[in-house]
């Protein structure tokens, strides 16, 4: 089975700050990779698609990228909206998620 | 407006059984795969269960496996997860969520959960 593993677990950050990300296979997935954003008591929201593909309503300083087994998720400048949790996901896998914390 | 509402959650006991239910509206519901994901308390995501758009194909995590059984009825608009030997690492809140149009495994809409307590 595939394993995803984030790094970091946890980010402090501030606002207007560059984040970045990163989420690892344990075997190479080509670009089916995608991204959520979760916020506290709430579901998750798809940012992101195939990698690189932002999905229909999500601001564009969120932007993903890698194929094969390295991937990262970038937003270029953080908001006070986007404290949150983000995972990633191939198929039936997610990563550990990524708390992007102030 | 997708809209997805979960029902059915509620406490059982270890070993028992639950029929979670989820209304579909909004979007043509069989024209997409389903799934069921869910949250045990301060955890991450675990993708549970998939049906395709016609309920031919159904796909289960380990975890779950032989246990749960995933169904749909395209007339009501409609998700269901029959869960049975429950267990106490089965508690969570459980999400139904639409399969985009992309890609099957890309989960374009959630609904907001239905929460399930396995307790004796």
């Amino acid at each position: 089975d595939i394993q995803l593993t984030q790094s970091p677990s946890f980010l402090s950050a501030s606002v207007g700050d560059r984040v970045t990300i990163t989420c690892r296979a344990s075997q190479a997935i080509s670009s089916y990779l995608a991204w959520y954003q979760q916020k506290p008591g709430k579901a998750p929201n798809l940012l992101i698609y195939a990698a690189s593909t932002l999905q229909s309503g999500v601001p564009s300083r969120f932007s993903g990228s890698g194929s094969g087994t390295e991937f990262t998720l970038t937003i270029s400048s953080l908001q006070p909206e986007d404290f949150a949790t983000y995972y990633c996901q191939q198929r039936g896998t997610f990563g550990q998620g990524t708390k992007v914390e102030i | 407006e997708v809209q997805l509402v979960e029902f059915g959650g509620v406490v059982v006991q270890p070993g028992g059984s639950l029929r979670l239910s989820c209304a579909a509206s909004g979007f043509t519901f069989d024209d997409h795969a389903m799934h069921w994901v869910r949250q045990a308390p301060g955890r991450g995501l675990e993708w549970v269960a998939l049906i395709n758009w016609n309920g031919v194909t159904t796909d289960y995590a380990d975890s779950v496996k032989g246990r749960f059984t995933i169904s749909r009825d395209n007339s009501k608009n409609s998700l269901y997860l029959q869960m049975t030997s429950l267990r106490t690492e089965d508690t969570a809140l459980y999400y139904c969520a639409k399969g985009s149009s992309v890609g099957i495994y890309y989960f374009d809409y959630w609904g907001p959960g239905t929460l399930v307590t396995v307790s004796s």
